[in-house]
């Protein structure tokens, strides 16, 4: 049982460069979010999506940019990284009217 | 600024002690208040979690207490364990949704 599965656990990209982080749930849970994970932050919201099509932004959506084309995955794209998207990055998804988050093992970003 | 304040930002306890968070929030419209646990390299877990409906919910070891008026709550651990040591989260959401988090405590529990 997968769970949520994300990809790469670990990635460094130079200033300017472009990457997408992967996010797949096995779970056909409708609810799926991004997070990312700073020392002395806690979790702040990057975007989330209620369901295929349909995505919202959370606390700190600048520079990220998502879709949603499929139940299954909520993939999380940089255009232009900057050093300041340091951080660990967490996908998360949930049951419909359930408020347990399932959260993957999460990425590492590391821009230079 | 976070709509979810927690503290302490680390806590130490010995085994066998009690260990307590504490987080306050501002937006009355919360519903739905969760713990999380995380250990290293690993992403977060649900813990435990209360409604607003409730003052305090128990699950083995352990406890939320809830405060509506004060816009308080917090978790209890007893008989802490050196397993328990992890970074634990609060957190607040409405309708499911949007959920946000507190800044975190490290837990230390000394054997």
């Amino acid at each position: 049982n997968a769970g949520v599965t994300q990809t790469p656990k670990f990635q460094v990209l130079k200033t300017g460069q472009s990457m997408t982080l992967q996010c797949a749930q096995d779970m056909n849970h409708e609810y799926m979010s991004w997070y990312r994970q700073d020392p002395g932050m806690g979790l702040r919201l990057i975007h989330y999506s209620v369901g295929a099509g349909i995505t919202d932004q959370g606390e700190v959506p600048n520079g990220y940019n998502v879709s949603r084309s499929t139940t299954e995955d909520f993939p999380l794209r940089l255009l232009s990284a900057a050093p300041s998207q340091t951080s660990v990055y967490f996908c998360a998804s949930r049951a419909p009217a359930a408020g347990e988050l399932f959260f993957g093992e999460g990425s590492r970003l590391t821009v230079l | 600024q976070q709509q979810v304040k927690q503290s302490p930002q680390s806590l130490i306890v010995q085994k066998g002690g009690i260990s307590i968070i504490n987080c306050a929030y501002e937006n009355t419209a919360f519903d739905y208040f969760p713990w999380y646990q995380q250990f290293p390299g690993k992403g977060p877990a649900l813990l435990i979690a209360i409604r607003p409906d409730v003052s305090e919910k128990k699950e083995g070891r352990f406890t939320i207490s809830f405060n509506k008026s004060a816009k308080q709550f917090s978790l209890h651990i007893m008989d802490s364990q050196p397993g328990d040591s992890a970074t634990y989260f609060c957190a607040a959401s409405i309708n499911n949704n949007d959920m946000r988090f507190g800044a975190g405590t490290r837990l230390t529990v000394k054997p």
